[in-house]
């Protein structure tokens, strides 16, 4: 237990559907990440918030829309996707960003695109 | 940001002593060197940090010599649970992106 969870843990959805990933963090940091994992790929950073203000968008396609209303919660809005999409998408929160290296992960959510 | 070389895999047995390098040629005077474990289908988690000499905690030891161009993650007496992916990271304190490579898989035998 890490502090981080994610829901839901798996996901299974069409190209054509909208959903939500959910990550909440109960430590009071102030700054939120989303992973992209693919198989056998290392993990690609895709959004970084402060302070529920976006500091970094990876070259993500638009497919991908992140939310942060608040320094505790951070969602990962999905549509049209794409089978490659296919990943385990982890979020992870850290103290500041001035402290980046210790970054607490949550389990990640298992997505499946059909 | 310096690269880092870690071996693809290792295997090890149930009590051993394991010892995983990271070579790291272009560091630069402000970086630390850190390590995550990742268990399949979870998140990677912080195990150890340091920037020179000796680092212990109560998961592992990091040496560091003082060339500062290499790293080594000591697991004393693993068991299976230990069967993870290692990964070895260096960067100044903020890491502005924090990059994980492919890592070292580490499968731990009864």
């Amino acid at each position: 237990e890490t502090g981080v969870t994610q829901t839901p843990r798996h996901l299974v959805m069409g190209m054509t559907n909208k959903k939500s990933l959910k990550c909440e963090q109960h430590l009071g940091h102030n700054a939120m990440y989303w992973y992209k994992q693919s198989a056998k790929k290392p993990l690609e950073l895709m959004f970084v918030y402060s302070l529920e203000e976006r500091v970094e968008n990876n070259s993500v396609p638009s497919r991908f829309s992140p939310e942060c209303p608040n320094s505790s919660h951070l969602f990962l809005h999905l549509h049209t996707l794409q089978p490659e999409d296919s990943a385990l998408y982890l979020c992870a929160s850290s103290q500041d960003l001035t402290l980046q290296y210790e970054q607490y992960f949550g389990p990640g959510t298992r997505l499946t695109v059909t | 940001l310096a690269k880092t070389t870690q071996p693809i895999s290792m295997d090890s047995y149930e009590g051993q002593e394991v010892n995983i390098t990271c070579s790291h040629n272009n560091i630069a005077t402000n970086d630390y060197i850190t390590w995550y474990q990742q268990f399949p289908s979870q998140g990677p988690r912080f195990i150890i940090q340091g920037y020179k000499t000796k680092v212990t905690n109560e998961v592992a030891s990091l040496f560091i010599p003082a060339d500062r161009k290499s790293s080594t993650l000591s697991l004393p007496r693993v068991s299976l649970s230990d069967t993870a992916v290692y990964y070895c990271l260096v960067g100044d304190r903020s890491y502005n992106k924090l990059i994980f490579g492919a890592g070292t898989r580490l499968a731990v035998h009864p």
